[in-house]
């Protein structure tokens, strides 16, 4: 089973709002990541998390913040996010050694208003 | 700098007729070029993990390659349903691990 999961689907939220995205996997992956994906543009790496901790973080602004409780789930809180922050942002994890095939999960729908 | 480019951005195709799709990169040092799928609105879908020059691995009506500086993607006798972007990308040491450097993508269009 190469299941990635992410809740929920679609999400719209105010430029004053707080809001989480969630991800979970069960197939033991050590590393788990956030992308940014705008329309007609390929994924952008936004975090990765390896066996727990913040590994890489590509210059993203605070008002993104993510979390992984464990090493099955993570989570992205949003805060005064701005209209061009609206995207499909994907969440996907590896194994943890060598070549990582990273599988993807369907992705949240976010718009801001 | 690395680099991932993908030809061409968009095809269209006719049902039946067989093409392929490139994919060439600039990388110090290829640890894995992967191929995804990916569909309006979804998130990506994978399809094959290439290591070595060489190497080739087919699903269904997909056939891929590499070489050391690039990748093809073959669609043999595509269907409608093979309408999708395709997704080429490198995994690239960044700190003290890796990332998938993407291609732009291709847009292909099967009609019936």
């Amino acid at each position: 089973d190469t299941e990635v999961t992410q809740t929920p689907k679609h999400l719209v939220m105010g430029m004053t709002n707080k809001k989480s995205l969630k991800c979970e996997q069960h197939m033991g992956h050590r590393a788990m990541y956030w992308y940014k994906q705008k329309a007609k543009k390929p994924p952008e790496l936004m975090f990765v998390y390896s066996y727990e901790k913040l590994s890489i973080n590509e210059s993203v602004p605070s008002r993104f913040s993510p979390e992984c409780p464990n090493s099955s789930l993570l989570n992205l809180h949003l805060h005064a996010l701005q209209p061009e922050d609206s995207a499909l942002y994907l969440c996907a994890s590896s194994g943890g050694q060598g070549i990582k095939t990273q599988y993807f999960g369907p992705g949240t729908r976010l718009l801001v208003l | 700098e690395d680099q991932v480019t993908q030809s061409p951005e968009a095809l269209r195709l006719q049902e039946g007729e067989s093409s392929s799709l490139n994919c060439s990169y600039t990388v110090s040092g290829l640890r894995g070029l992967f191929w995804y799928r990916q569909d309006p609105g979804k998130g990506p879908e994978f399809l094959f993990t290439l290591y070595s020059a060489g190497e080739e691995k087919e699903k269904e009506r997909l056939k891929a390659t590499l070489t050391k500086k690039e990748s093809f993607l073959h669609i043999t006798a595509p269907k409608p349903e093979d309408s999708a972007t395709y997704l080429c990308a490198v995994q690239v040491i960044l700190l003290n691990d890796y990332k998938l450097s993407f291609g732009a993508g291709t847009t292909v269009t099967v009609r019936a």
